[in-house]
């Protein structure tokens, strides 16, 4: 089954504690993509990444760090999270040129409390 | 730069009327569209796209959305609302379909029976 698979799907932590949310996608695609969800604000993309080892910064990168060192796995990284890191996150999907005009797939989202 | 704006974030339909939600964008060049559903405590899903082939786009569950250039708008209609459309429906454009992916800010629709 085509699937983006984030890990873990609840979080709760303390402020200033590293942590990872992975996320894995089986379709190979080329493009991933990290958005939180903000009550109010929709989705902002926080970075994306065109292929293996290629990453740029979406509209709210601060304070997020990412990596593709293999074309299935994007995980972000919050190295010193902070109370307005809580949200929810989702990890997304899908293919590269020329088929660059394909819906994203989404994973079933992680949601981040960051007391 | 390219941007995306619902209005409305809450629209309310009775069962069986229709359902309208609108989405106006700017982008600097011919966009990609995007209409996507979130279900509560799930990921998006993908209602329809436009890419330019057709104005008249036809999604699943009986959407369907418009291309009217001239208006910047891209609005999502269903003749009938089913009380399993009540859910919140993102906008969204890609200027190049491939980048950076802009979403508007959602509408919940309730479906009152």
């Amino acid at each position: 089954e085509a699937q983006v698979t984030q890990n873990p799907r609840y979080l709760i932590t303390v402020t200033g504690k590293k942590l990872t949310v992975t996320c894995s996608q089986n379709m190979n695609h080329e493009y991933m993509s990290w958005y939180r969800q903000d009550p109010g604000l929709g989705l902002r993309q926080i970075y994306y990444s065109m292929n293996v080892e290629v990453t740029d910064k979406g509209d709210v990168p601060e304070g997020y760090k990412v990596s593709r060192k293999e074309k299935r796995n994007f995980p972000l990284i919050l190295e010193s999270p902070s109370p307005n890191q809580t949200s929810l996150y989702f990890c997304a999907s899908k293919d590269g040129p020329p088929r660059g005009n394909q819906p994203q797939h989404f994973g079933d989202g992680t949601r981040l409390s960051i007391l | 730069a390219q941007s995306v704006t619902q209005l409305g974030s809450h629209v309310s339909v009775s069962e069986g009327a229709l359902v309208l939600l609108r989405c106006n964008y700017s982008s600097s060049v011919p966009p990609y569209l995007f209409w996507y559903v979130q279900y509560p405590n799930q990921g998006l899903q993908l209602l329809l796209k436009y890419t330019s082939a057709a104005t008249l786009v036809k999604g699943i569950n009986g959407f369907e959305a418009e291309f009217k250039k001239s208006e910047t708008s891209f609005h999502l209609t269903k003749p009938s609302a089913h009380m399993s459309d009540a859910a919140e429906y993102f906008c969204a454009v890609s200027d190049t379909g491939y980048q950076k992916v802009t979403f508007g800010t959602g509408t919940k629709l309730q479906v009152i029976p």
